[in-house]
């Protein structure tokens, strides 16, 4: 079975561009959550979206948008890039929106880099 | 603000040896808490979970320890072995609200000295 799948892997943008990162959860599971990691931190959270609709947001400015599709894979949009959205985007699938052992299985993540 | 924190950034120990990574978390509503693995260029790994309500819990040779009088958390792994060299993340996720965002900490790097 395919795990959750990420594109691109690796992506190069200049200050003030936008971009749109794609992700495609495990078959069967609904939810979506997508996280940044700038070299070496913990992954932070950005958004979380199920059955379509966006559940939750972290500490993440406007340029940050997301949206699902009718078959659960999601977009992740940043616009007016800056120097500091350099990180690593990783996208999280599980089966459900909430609740405890709602596991969280992540993809390989793509890394953004802003010159 | 509330974070969930890590005590050391590198932990070194001999092949074969048992390691033990500790995370502090300061939120009381936390209720959930997991343990991931992340490898150089890849995505974290789930490795163990553990409930509010329990304060133990065993995998194959992981064990993840909840004390919730102090707020810490730990991970033991059995038997080190080469492949466990990685970065070890504890995360905790809040009870209430609409959303699963984990809280992550900054991480532990492990290494496996032959």
């Amino acid at each position: 079975d395919a795990g959750v799948t990420q594109s691109p892997t690796h992506l190069i943008k200049t200050r003030g561009q936008h971009v749109t990162l794609r992700c495609s959860p495990i078959s069967g599971h609904k939810s979506v959550s997508w996280y940044q990691q700038v070299l070496g931190q913990g992954p932070q959270f950005i958004f979380q979206y199920y059955e379509k609709e966006e559940r939750g947001r972290g500490n993440f400015p406007d340029r940050f948008s997301a949206r699902q599709f009718p078959n659960y894979s999601s977009e992740l949009n940043v616009n007016a890039l800056l120097l500091g959205d350099s990180a690593l985007y990783l996208c999280a699938s599980s089966p459900f929106g909430r609740g405890s052992y709602n596991e969280q299985f992540f993809g390989p993540g793509t890394r953004l880099t802003v010159l | 603000g509330e974070s969930v924190g890590l005590h050391l950034p590198t932990l070194s120990v001999q092949e074969g040896d048992n390691s033990i990574i500790n995370c502090a978390y300061s939120n009381s509503a936390s209720d959930y808490f997991i343990w991931y693995k992340q490898e150089s260029g890849k995505g974290p790994q789930f490795i163990i979970d553990i409930r509010s309500n329990m304060d133990k819990r065993q995998g194959q040779r992981v064990t993840v320890l909840l004390n919730k009088t102090v707020k810490h958390l730990s991970l033991q792994i059995a038997a080190t072995q080469p492949g466990d060299s990685a970065v070890y993340f504890c995360a905790e996720k809040r009870s209430g609200g609409g959303a699963d965002g984990l809280t992550f900490g900054k991480g532990t790097h492990l290494i496996i000295q032959p």
